[in-house]
């Protein structure tokens, strides 16, 4: 089954500073990498995505940077807020007969502090 | 446009017991999946539906199914409720031809 494997587990980061999460994935069928965003009580919102056609995609203050030799895609957030407190969890899609899903990690949580 | 929406919000049922939840998908969209989410863990993937049929399924149980309706809302229904099921129930909606999938709010289970 596929696995999706996330790291680090909590982050804490002062405000301004640069947040960074990894992931790492198995096999895949296509190419589609999201990060979704989730606070508590909430459901996870896409927060962005890349297509491996490109090492990297920013938007605004997050970029992706995808290494596809190495399977592994990271999250980027510049000056860090308070704001941006919540779980991020990476996901790679996993394509069966007829349909596809996806697979996430099991979140990173961050906290940025004032 | 409308996003994913879910009722109930929150649910508290009795073990054994059977619970439904709905889920109306984001206009323009034919497909929900839905994902199971534990305390501190990612959403594991249930089950999904295309054209009112389950086109793709997790590793759960018979006991959870579920329904798409030709306005492509969604049910989720689980029987025999035990504690493990206590969890986040997250829908997200589609369009088969795409990956990205838009999440709704969710529904907070309790089995008491």
């Amino acid at each position: 089954q596929q696995q999706v494997k996330q790291s680090p587990q909590s982050l804490i980061v002062q405000k301004g500073g640069i947040s960074i999460i990894n992931c790492a994935y198995e096999n895949t069928a296509f190419d589609y990498f999201p990060w979704y965003q989730q606070f508590p009580g909430k459901g996870p919102a896409l927060l962005i995505a890349i297509r491996p056609d490109v090492s990297e995609k920013k938007e605004g203050r997050f970029t992706i940077s995808f290494n596809k030799s190495a399977k592994q895609f990271s999250l980027h957030i510049m000056d860090s807020q308070p704001g941006d407190s919540a779980t991020y969890f990476c996901a790679a899609p996993r394509f069966y007969s007829g349909y596809s899903t996806l697979t996430f990690g099991k979140g990173t949580m961050l906290l940025v502090s004032p | 446009e409308t996003g994913v929406t879910q009722s109930p919000t929150h649910l508290i049922k009795t073990r054994g017991q059977q619970v439904t939840l709905r889920c109306s998908s984001q206009s323009g969209h034919n497909t929900v999946s839905w994902y199971q989410q534990a305390l501190g863990q990612g959403p594991q993937f249930i089950f999904q539906y295309y054209r009112e049929e389950e086109n793709g399924r997790g590793n759960f149980p018979p006991r959870f199914s579920g329904l798409q309706f030709p306005n492509y809302s969604s049910e989720l229904n689980v029987n025999a409720l035990e504690l493990d099921d206590s969890a986040l129930y997250l829908c997200a909606s589609s369009n088969i031809l795409y990956e990205t999938q838009y999440f709704g709010p969710g529904t907070r289970l309790t089995v008491t």
